[in-house]
């Protein structure tokens, strides 16, 4: 199976300041018709998993221009430009281009 | 919106069996994949299966085939089974839409099963 590997595991953020969360997977993404399948899930305390970015850099509708997904390959980052109180909670990848799909232990930001 | 609403029994005794449900609302069921997935407690998320709108199933190597995931096409549902659980299927499961251009997109609010005698 595809490794996903997240860091940080914790994330304490001032607010109004930048965070960034790296996923970086065992292999490559890159499927064979072209598309990268990786997936950005905000979960906040109490809620199911809600999709920020699709397919590593497609913001979901609704989603604050704040966040922004890059990367390539086997490389992948989630940026929050200024974190707000809204923003805690556990943060996730999910590769969707190899059988089984897998995902990362997650993030947990919270607020300083 | 597309929302996905889940039921099913949240306290089993081992060897007993899971059965959940997961209800779609506000968008089409063709065209789409509709999959489970579970958290135990205390660890990762795990990709159970998923099910197309035809009714072809693919599941987790990982879990050897113990879960079966069926759909009812009449009533926008589908379903997950697993036989004889132990107290290592203790997790919250959740049902998850996929699409094939995107990938994953909406999740059920999930459901806690705990297995224990």
């Amino acid at each position: 199976d595809v490794v996903m590997t997240q860091s940080p595991l914790s994330l304490p953020v001032t607010l109004g300041q930048p965070a960034s969360i790296s996923c970086r997977s065992s292999q490559s993404l890159v499927h064979s018709n072209g598309n990268t399948y990786l997936n950005w899930f905000q979960q906040r305390p109490g809620q199911s998993p809600r999709r920020l970015i699709y397919k590593v850099s497609n913001r979901d509708s609704g989603v604050p221009d704040r966040f922004s997904g890059s990367g390539s390959g086997t490389d992948f980052t989630l940026k929050i430009s200024r974190v707000e109180a809204d923003d805690v909670g556990v943060y996730f990848c999910i590769q969707g281009t190899h059988w089984p799909y897998t995902f990362g232990q997650g993030t947990k930001l919270e607020i300083k | 919106q597309v929302q996905l609403q889940q039921w099913g029994a949240g306290l089993l005794k081992p060897s007993e069996t899971l059965s959940l449900t997961c209800a779609v609302y506000g968008g089409a069921f063709s065209g789409h994949y509709w999959s489970w997935i579970r958290q135990p407690p205390g660890k990762g998320l795990e990709w159970i299966g998923e099910i197309s709108h035809s009714g072809s199933a693919n599941y987790n190597p990982s879990l050897k085939s113990r879960f079966t995931i069926s759909l009812d096409t009449s009533k926008n549902q589908f379903s997950l089974r697993l036989a004889s659980v132990t107290a290592a299927d203790t997790a919250v499961y959740y049902c998850a839409r996929k699409t094939q251009r995107d990938g994953v997109d909406y999740w059920g609010q999930g459901t806690l099963v705990t297995v224990s005698s």
